[in-house]
């Protein structure tokens, strides 16, 4: 069973470009959510979604979004970077979201802005 | 609002000895699962064991165990035979499981442990 698959793997932008990442489930998992992690903030949770909704988001500026396909395939956007947003963006799936399904982690992207 | 704490930045231990990472965490919610997950020098995220509130009983997964004292809120990790695979940098996590926390992990801000031979 392929596992949690994210692209790119890495990337470079420069400030003030904008960047999609994309993110493909684990088949049958119909929960994604992203994660921002960096050295300074550790790891923080951007949003969740399921059945193509978000559900839940986390403390994060407007110029982050996301959205989900119907096949659960999932893209999260950052507009307008800045070079706070380098970090490496881990995504997750679960079969329904709830914590008693766990998440399964990709290998992530790693964003830098220059 | 959810909090979990790592108080140990770092931690060794040495081959084939036992070592225990400490985790505390807050929370207003009754329903929660806690978590600790491994993430190696590859960067990818690995489960290592889960804990269900409600279960007094601790959880084990092969040499992984954890110390989970509910009115503490302590959650524990213990390695025992440790091995040099098990060199990574080590996440305490809490989910809530009601309301309207889907999918949102709260991670603590690791532990880095290092296995010397």
């Amino acid at each position: 069973k392929a596992g949690v698959t994210q692209t790119p793997r890495y990337l470079i932008k420069t400030r003030g470009q904008q960047v999609t990442l994309s993110c493909s489930p684990i088949s049958g998992h119909r929960s994604v959510s992203w994660y921002q992690q960096t050295p300074g903030q550790g790891l923080q949770f951007l949003f969740e979604y399921f059945s193509e909704t978000q559900r839940n988001k986390g403390n994060f500026p407007g110029r982050f979004s996301g959205r989900q396909f119907s096949n659960s395939r999932s893209e999260m956007n950052v507009s307008t970077l800045e070079l706070g947003d380098s970090a490496l963006y881990l995504c997750a799936s679960s079969l329904a979201g709830s914590g008693a399904n766990v998440l399964t982690f990709g290998a992530g992207s790693r964003l830098t802005v220059l | 609002a959810q909090t979990v704490t790592q108080s140990q930045p770092e931690m060794s231990v040495q081959e084939a000895e036992t070592v225990t990472l400490s985790c505390t965490y807050d929370t207003s919610e009754s329903d929660y699962y806690l978590f600790w997950y491994k993430q190696p020098p590859s960067r990818q995220m690995i489960l290592v064991i889960r804990q269900e509130a409600y279960k007094q009983q601790n959880a084990t997964e092969n040499r992984f165990s954890v110390n989970f004292q509910k009115a503490a809120k302590s959650f524990s990790l213990k390695i025992s035979d440790s091995q040099l695979g098990d060199a990574a940098m080590y996440f305490c996590a809490a989910f809530n499981a009601g309301g309207t926390s889907y999918g949102k992990l709260t991670f603590g801000q690791g532990t880095i442990l290092t296995v010397h031979p």
